[in-house]
């Protein structure tokens, strides 16, 4: 069975840092492309950030660009969001997902539960 | 950069068929894939690629897109349908690349 399982969330004041991780079970990770979504509270879905499966690959939204750095741990099954300088606008349930890309464009297949990150003083 | 619109909310009443527009320039032209999310729940793919269903989505769920306009149809709708359904494209010529639609609120009356 496939398994994506955020940790990391919790209460940060304005302008702190938090890491979070996504443990991988079921699968190849090593081999898949990954990728953080966000969701506001009472929000829709927006896309954060991506990292290839080797992580050579990296890309980011405009809003955390220079602000959150995703990276792998493919002998660790694990993805990592690395996220500064938060902000109010930043909280949010975080989830991980995989990516597939198997006819030239990516979706998510997989996902997490998610994992909550409250930015407040 | 690339942006799907999407009708806030939609209501059906159960047995009937709903729809579900997602609206972008000539998204006819990309695959375009749909998220079910349940109330406090993750998100879960009901069609790819347009039209594919993964495995253990009911047929019930089908997709199109033409011109502007890609549709999601739910057949037959019930309770357990009840839910926020997006669209998503990936756009190589977009930034960011994934983008999502703004959500439907699908309420079964």
């Amino acid at each position: 069975e496939i398994q994506l399982v955020e940790s990391g969330g919790g209460l940060v004041q304005p302008g702190g840092s938090l890491r979070l991780s996504c443990a991988a079970s079921g699968f190849s990770f090593s081999t898949f492309e990954m990728t953080w979504v966000r969701q506001a509270p009472g929000k829709g879905l927006e896309w954060v950030s991506y990292i290839s499966s080797g992580g050579s690959v990296v890309y980011y939204a405009d809003s955390v660009q220079g602000r959150f750095t995703i990276s792998r741990d493919n002998a660790k099954n694990s993805l990592y969001l690395q996220m500064n300088s938060l902000r109010a606008e930043d909280t949010a349930v975080y989830y991980c997902a995989r990516d597939w890309n198997g006819s030239g464009t990516y979706y998510m297949d997989y996902w997490g539960q998610g994992t909550l990150v409250t930015v407040s003083s | 950069s690339y942006v799907l619109a999407q009708p806030p909310s939609v209501s059906v009443s159960p047995g009937k068929t709903a729809r579900i527009t997602c609206e972008g320039d000539s998204i006819g032209i990309k695959r375009v894939h749909w998220y079910q999310q349940r109330p406090g729940q993750a998100p879960v793919v009901v069609v790819y690629d347009d039209t594919d269903r993964p495995s253990g989505i009911p047929e019930r769920f089908s997709g199109s897109n033409s011109g502007n306009t890609a549709t999601l149809t739910i057949g037959r709708v019930e309770a357990g349908d009840e839910a926020d359904y997006y669209c998503q494209v990936w756009d190589s010529y977009s930034d960011p690349y994934w983008v999502f639609g703004g959500g439907t609120k699908l309420t079964v009356l």
